[in-house]
């Protein structure tokens, strides 16, 4: 079983919608990154946080260390934000876990 | 111009053939990653450094090596380049704190090996 878990792992859904992708890890870290892949494969940061929730215009993530889980949330969704995003845990002296990322397509 | 650039973007090679992929950053990091991403799997650690004088493996450095010739540069080799080796290859940088800090990656170099 992976050390993250990210789901669904593909989403599709149509412009304006509420999106919600989760991040399961088994393992204790010390912080929690969320990434973004575009098509063309370039990889942006979008959060890095170890409690509570960040928000960044139309995007939200959220952290719960007691149940180990992660949510990123895009309001009013827009097909600019079709991409894959991915979860990323530390295990500590900053090395990364990566799961295996969520395709989100977003029709208009 | 781009803080964590890598050369070449794209390579064919062929089975045998040596291979170099560099990578610069201007953000003036201290640690630097290289990360290789096949379809279906997440990103895995190669190697990564955490100053000019420390190189340490990562879970999949069978096959490859590395060099850190200065703070801003960080090359990774394929000595042997085998087919499946063939893959998408991404340099990353963060600053140096006692905790953990943002990750900023590079463009990516798509290797294929024949």
């Amino acid at each position: 079983k992976n050390e993250v878990e990210q789901s669904p792992q593909n989403l599709t859904a149509q412009e304006g919608e509420f999106i919600t992708i989760n991040c399961s890890y088994s393992v204790g870290i010390s912080a929690l990154h969320w990434l973004q892949q575009h098509p063309g494969g370039g990889i942006v940061s979008l959060f890095m946080l170890s409690s509570g929730k960040k928000k960044h215009g139309r995007l939200i993530a959220t952290i719960n260390i007691q149940e180990k889980h992660s949510s990123l949330h895009i309001t009013a969704s827009h097909p600019r934000d079709s991409a894959v995003y991915i979860c990323a845990v530390y295990k500590g002296a900053q090395k990364l876990v990566f799961g295996q990322g969520t395709r989100l397509t977003i029709n208009p | 111009d781009a803080d964590v650039t890598q050369t070449p973007r794209n390579r064919i090679t062929k089975t045998g053939k040596r291979i170099m992929l560099e990578c610069s950053q201007t953000k003036g990091h201290d640690r630097m990653y290289w990360y290789r991403q096949d379809p279906g799997l997440g990103l895995r650690l190669i190697y990564y450094s955490f100053d000019v004088k420390d190189i340490n493996k990562g879970e999949i450095s069978d096959g490859y090596s590395v060099s850190r010739q200065a703070q801003a540069k960080f090359s990774l080799s394929l000595e042997s380049a085998i087919p499946n080796q063939t893959a998408l290859y991404f340099c990353a940088t963060s600053d140096f704190s006692a905790g953990y800090s943002e990750q900023f990656f590079g463009p990516g170099t798509r290797l294929t090996v024949l």
